[in-house]
């Protein structure tokens, strides 16, 4: 079945980076963008960024330009977020999900992986 | 770019209907289709429930439907069920120079 699935919780101290991986399963890897979206303890959803698996073209929110890079390995299947200079704001579950347009992305996020706690405390 | 503006809160007796609005911008919902719903449980990923304004995945009931006018995109839940309590965000693509996508602020919605 079509899923994505991430690596697991991380604690980091402030000012380190954290690399969260998302595999996908189920489908042509290459065929759909890919979404970072975060949620900090209690708040709402906020978009970070979007990935193209096929050429790895990405655009990122201003918000964290500079500080987030986001890649993908075609061979496994399996898309990157890494955030640096991480602050106690950064806490938050990071989700993977898949654009549901085929090539072309439409803002529709129809599979989610299971989302990475990331915990930025001293 | 702010978020996109929805109710806090929104209630409702099993078997009524609800509405939650998405007031958004011509930069965003008014300007484009491009515009989704989504459903989350506690401690669960959000679940894709409506997309490109009215769309609806296979698997989700039909007691689900989306609208748009203007600037204020809306997510009508018909037959209000038990399980249906959870929080609800809408998104839309936008033209900011910002980001490419905006959630909403999220709506509580509560079956009474």
């Amino acid at each position: 079945q079509v899923q994505l699935v991430q690596s697991g919780a991380e604690v980091k101290k402030p000012g380190a980076s954290v690399k969260v991986s998302c595999k996908a399963s189920g489908y042509t890897f290459t065929s759909y963008y890919m979404h970072w979206v975060r949620q900090a303890p209690g708040q709402g959803l906020e978009w970070m960024g979007i990935i193209n698996p096929s050429g790895g073209s990405t655009s990122y929110a201003q918000k964290f330009q500079g500080r987030v890079t986001m890649t993908r390995d075609t061979s496994t299947s399996t898309v990157y977020m890494e955030l640096s200079s991480l602050r106690s704001e950064d806490t938050a579950v990071y989700y993977c999900a898949r654009d549901r347009g085929v090539v072309t992305a439409i803002g529709a996020f129809d599979i989610w992986g299971q989302g990475t706690m990331v915990t930025v405390s001293s | 770019q702010s978020a996109l503006t929805q109710p806090a809160s929104v209630s409702g007796s099993p078997g009524q209907s609800i509405t939650i609005s998405c007031t958004g911008t011509s930069s965003d919902v008014g300007g484009y289709n491009y515009v989704s719903w989504y459903q989350q449980h506690p401690g669960k990923a959000p679940k894709l429930m409506i997309y490109e304004v009215s769309n609806r995945p296979s698997g989700v009931p039909d007691r689900f439907s989306g609208s748009k006018s203007g600037n204020t995109a809306s997510l009508t839940i018909s037959g209000l069920q038990a399980e249906d309590e959870a929080d609800y965000y809408c998104s839309s693509y936008t033209s900011s120079s910002t980001l490419c996508y905006v959630f909403g602020t999220g709506t509580k919605v509560t079956v009474l």
